[in-house]
């Protein structure tokens, strides 16, 4: 069974442009969450989105944004990049809601510069 | 505030010999832990995990001891080896799953031979 699948893996912004990341779940996974990885914070939980709906969502501005379409596949959004937003984003799909097991990609390598 | 810590960034093994990892958190309600490994460049690959209401669980050469009364947990590895080199995270869920895991900073483990 393939893993999951995050493209781009890299990618260099401009602060304030926009980026968009997108994750493909472990096929029969219905939950996608997203995290976001830097050396200062560690990984932190950014939101969960299950059927079509953000389910939990981190301590993280509203320049964040999700959606997930009826396949299980999620994109994240950022808008108005600032330098702080670089970092190692990392999707993480579970086969239901609120599942313990998370199983992580190989993550975004995301540099605003 | 951070729940799930980590106080030892860094751990160097003789190969053969026991890794443990240790792990503290804060929150009582936390009700299920999970421990993952990660290598540079890839996401976190999950590991092991223990619910609340059991004390050990065991995965081959991985174990994971869960001591409610302190708060803490730890990951023994025997016989550690070269290729179990990667850095260690300790993650907590709060009741339900909820999608969101609570992550410690990680311990960087070097197995040598």
């Amino acid at each position: 069974k393939a893993g999951v699948t995050q493209t781009p893996r890299y990618l260099i912004k401009t602060r304030g442009q926009q980026v968009t990341l997108s994750c493909s779940p472990i096929s029969g996974h219905r939950s996608v969450s997203w995290y976001q990885q830097t050396p200062g914070q560690g990984l932190q939980f950014l939101f969960e989105y299950f059927s079509e709906t953000q389910r939990n969502k981190g301590n993280f501005p509203g320049r964040f944004s999700g959606r997930q379409f009826s396949n299980s596949r999620s994109e994240m959004n950022v808008s108005t990049l600032e330098l702080g937003d670089s970092a190692l984003y990392l999707c993480a799909s579970s086969l239901v809601q609120g599942a313990y097991e998370q199983y992580f990609g190989p993550g975004t390598r995301l540099t605003v510069t | 505030d951070q729940q799930v810590k980590q106080n030892s960034p860094s751990l160097s093994v003789q190969e053969g010999r026991i890794s443990i990892l240790n792990c503290d958190y804060t929150n009582s309600m936390f009700d299920y832990f999970l421990w993952y490994k990660k290598y540079p460049a890839e996401g976190p690959t999950f590991l092991i995990s223990i619910s609340s209401i059991k004390d050990k669980n065991e995965d081959g050469r991985f174990t994971v001891f869960l001591n409610k009364s302190a708060k803490h947990l730890s990951l023994h590895i025997v016989p550690s080896q070269p290729g179990d080199s990667a850095v260690y995270f300790c993650a907590a869920s709060g009741p339900g799953g909820q999608g969101n895991l609570i992550f410690g900073k990680g311990t960087k483990l070097s197995v040598k031979p």
